[in-house]
């Protein structure tokens, strides 16, 4: 398995709070990406980072922001939460020499915004 | 934005019965991917498919990029009650602003009856 962990894997938060998400990774990839997954939509781009302070907008980054000011660590904050941001959060990692395409993905961070 | 149709949405199937799924796409990808997804984790990458027509094997599944570069199938051959779970394609295009990106299909539920 990649070394990656996401921290917190479930919480529950109100509408209105901030939540930041952290993936961890211990295999000195390059790349790192926040996705959410949710029912009939599959997984969806959030942001990514193609190195230390390096990101960039996926297709569904409105209400989130990023950060990235180690290699190993990949944040991911929601700056006031909303309902429409309950959902699984997953990270991933990738690095293959010659190209980011073989991601590989954390076990998940289950978000509920009440 | 490019999208990918995987079919079918989802499957019921007798164990030892094979499986087809595929994904097709209006657009040209570099890399096909495929990945599976068991309850309550992240998705785990199964087969990676580098050039056209290529046909690669991993265990019972068998993955193939079509000619056309704008689709792939998966198939699974004998299945088991472990393969239960949800299949996603994905395609990299590394290309202008696409690059460090995947797009995933919708996903394919399979469920396998004893």
């Amino acid at each position: 398995d990649a070394g990656i962990t996401q921290s917190p894997r479930h919480k529950v938060t109100e509408t209105g709070t901030p939540v930041t998400l952290r993936c961890h990774q211990t295999e000195n990839h390059r790349y790192m990406y926040w996705y959410r997954q949710d029912p009939g939509h599959g997984l969806r781009l959030i942001h990514y980072s193609y190195g230390v302070k390096d990101t960039d907008k996926g297709e569904v980054s409105d209400g989130y922001s990023v950060s990235r000011s180690k290699t190993e660590d990949f944040l991911l904050t929601l700056e006031s939460a909303t309902s429409s941001q309950t959902s699984v959060y997953f990270c991933a990692i990738s690095g293959t020499v010659g190209g980011p395409y073989e991601q590989y993905f954390g076990p998940g961070t289950r978000l509920t915004v009440t | 934005g490019q999208q990918l149709n995987q079919s079918p949405q989802s499957m019921f199937i007798q164990e030892g019965e094979d499986v087809s799924m595929n994904c097709t796409s209006s657009s040209i990808f570099n890399t096909w991917l495929w990945y599976k997804q068991d309850p309550g984790e992240g998705p785990v990458l199964l087969i990676a498919l580098y050039k056209a027509g290529e046909l690669t094997s991993n265990g019972r599944l068998t993955a193939q990029f079509g000619i056309t570069r704008k689709d792939s199938f998966l198939n699974i051959s004998a299945s088991i009650p472990s393969d239960v779970g949800i299949y996603f394609c994905a395609g990299y295009n590394a290309g202008g602003t696409s690059y460090g990106k995947l797009t995933f299909g919708q996903g394919t539920i399979l469920t396998v009856h004893p």
